[in-house]
């Protein structure tokens, strides 16, 4: 089992640019989310889905967007990069209640 | 917004030496406390989850108590390893909501 992926590890935008960040997992599991890693600021929730076909935001979804695609995929759009959205963005999964399973991570720098 | 704070932000510790560090999070409609160790570079690796007054839980030389009363949360090492290095993260979830909210977390330095 690879556990939770994440395309790209590493990504550069100009300010305005959009990309999509690709999340998938092999775990059969529902709940998926999405945070973002600032220092002192510690992992902040940026969007979750409790299911195929729901997401609902967390604690700073502003300019973000998000696609449940199917149970295993999750990935998070940046329509207009800003650079307040440089950050180190992990996704995770897990069973309803339990544990969360960590992606590696990407690492976005917006110029 | 639920308030998590972690306690301290950062520790040095000398090999051989136990620690621990502190979680508190709100009492009222609690459902889960959970510990995750970070190292640099890497992502976010569970450690435990309890979800009643009084539990333990043991991996190791790691260890962790819960106080669902008063609202928080020790982990403890014994005898500390420089592999023990790295920053040490716990989240809370109440009833209700399966998201979880994260401390900032306690950064620990083994000094060999």
């Amino acid at each position: 089992n690879a556990g939770v992926t994440q395309t790209p590890k590493f990504q550069v935008l100009k300010t305005g640019q959009s990309m999509t960040l690709q999340c998938a997992q092999d775990m059969n599991h529902n709940s998926m989310y999405w945070y973002r890693q600032d220092p002192g600021m510690g992992l902040r929730l940026i969007y979750y889905s409790a299911s195929e076909g729901t997401t609902d935001k967390g604690e700073v979804p502003n300019g973000y967007n998000v696609s449940r695609l199917n149970k295993r995929e999750f990935s998070l759009r940046l329509e207009s990069a800003a650079p307040s959205q440089t950050s180190v963005y992990f996704c995770a999964s897990s069973r309803q209640w339990e544990t969360q399973y960590f992606g590696p991570g990407t690492r976005l720098l917006v110029l | 917004i639920l308030n998590v704070e972690q306690s301290p932000q950062s520790l040095h510790v000398q090999e051989g030496d136990s620690t621990n560090f502190t979680c508190s999070f709100p009492s009222s409609n609690f459902y889960a406390l959970h510990w995750y160790r970070w190292e640099t570079a890497k992502s976010p690796e569970a450690l435990f989850v309890m979800t009643l007054n009084g539990d333990e839980k043991k991996k190791g030389r790691i260890s962790a108590t819960l106080n669902t009363k008063e609202g928080y949360s020790y982990l403890y090492i014994k005898g500390s390893q420089p592999e023990d290095s790295a920053t040490y993260l716990c989240a809370f979830s109440n009833f209700g909501n399966e998201k979880l909210t994260f401390g900032t977390g306690t950064r620990l330095t083994i000094i060999p």
